[in-house]
């Protein structure tokens, strides 16, 4: 069964720009869920999506969006980049987002603002 | 709000060596405890879980017990091996329906490091 997959790998953007990252849950896995993960602040939840729903969300700007399809892969937006944006972005899956379930992740997406 | 506490790193051991890393959590309801592990360049894996007071979870030879009453759930493992060196995260998953949905709550991760 092939794994949760995220695409790139490694992106490099200047301040200002827009960026959008692809995640690809594991097949059958309808909950997506986007953490981003710094030295100083650790990992930090973004957002949940089931269903093509957002149904939860953390504590980030509106320059953070995201979206799911019909086939439940999901996509992460951010807009109007910031140094401080530079991080590591993980996806992770799990069936339905309920408490108990293992959330099962990508490789990461490694941001990097110049 | 929910918050999870691990012991402060890195923490570097010999091989064979008996492995304990602290976590303790606050949570508004009835989490779920995970722990992951992360290697260089990679995601989080899966390492155990437990859902309920005094389950145990294992994998690999690594143990933790639910415990309730003292709100932790600390890793341990017999004889680490150099394999073994990488960052362990602990991590709970709150009860407290919509909210809670699709969100894990992580430790601030421990770095291992197991010399041969």
């Amino acid at each position: 069964k092939a794994g949760v997959t995220q695409t790139p790998r490694y992106l490099i953007k200047t301040r200002g720009q827009q960026v959008t990252l692809s995640c690809s849950p594991i097949s059958g896995h309808r909950s997506v869920s986007w953490y981003q993960q710094t030295p100083g602040q650790g990992l930090q939840f973004l957002f949940e999506y089931f269903s093509e729903t957002q149904r939860n969300k953390g504590n980030f700007p509106g320059r953070f969006s995201g979206r799911q399809f019909s086939n439940s892969r999901s996509e992460m937006n951010v807009s109007t980049l910031e140094l401080g944006d530079s991080a590591l972005y993980l996806c992770a899956s799990s069936l339905d987002g309920a408490r108990g379930q293992p959330q099962h992740f990508g490789d990461g997406t490694r941001l990097s603002i110049l | 709000g929910d918050s999870v506490t691990q012991m402060e790193g890195p923490v570097t051991l010999s091989e064979e060596a008996f492995l304990t890393i602290n976590c303790t959590y606050t949570a508004t309801g009835y989490p779920s405890l995970f722990w992951y592990v992360q290697y260089p360049g990679e995601g989080l894996q899966l390492l155990l879980k437990a859902t309920k007071a005094d389950d145990k979870g294992s994998n690999k030879g690594f143990e933790a017990t639910y415990r309730k009453e003292t709100t932790s759930f600390h890793l341990e493992k017999g004889s680490v091996q150099v394999s073994d060196s990488a960052v362990y995260f602990c991590a709970l998953s709150d009860a407290a329906g919509g909210t809670s949905y699709g969100k894990l709550t992580f430790g601030q991760g421990t770095i291992l490091t197991v010399h041969p």
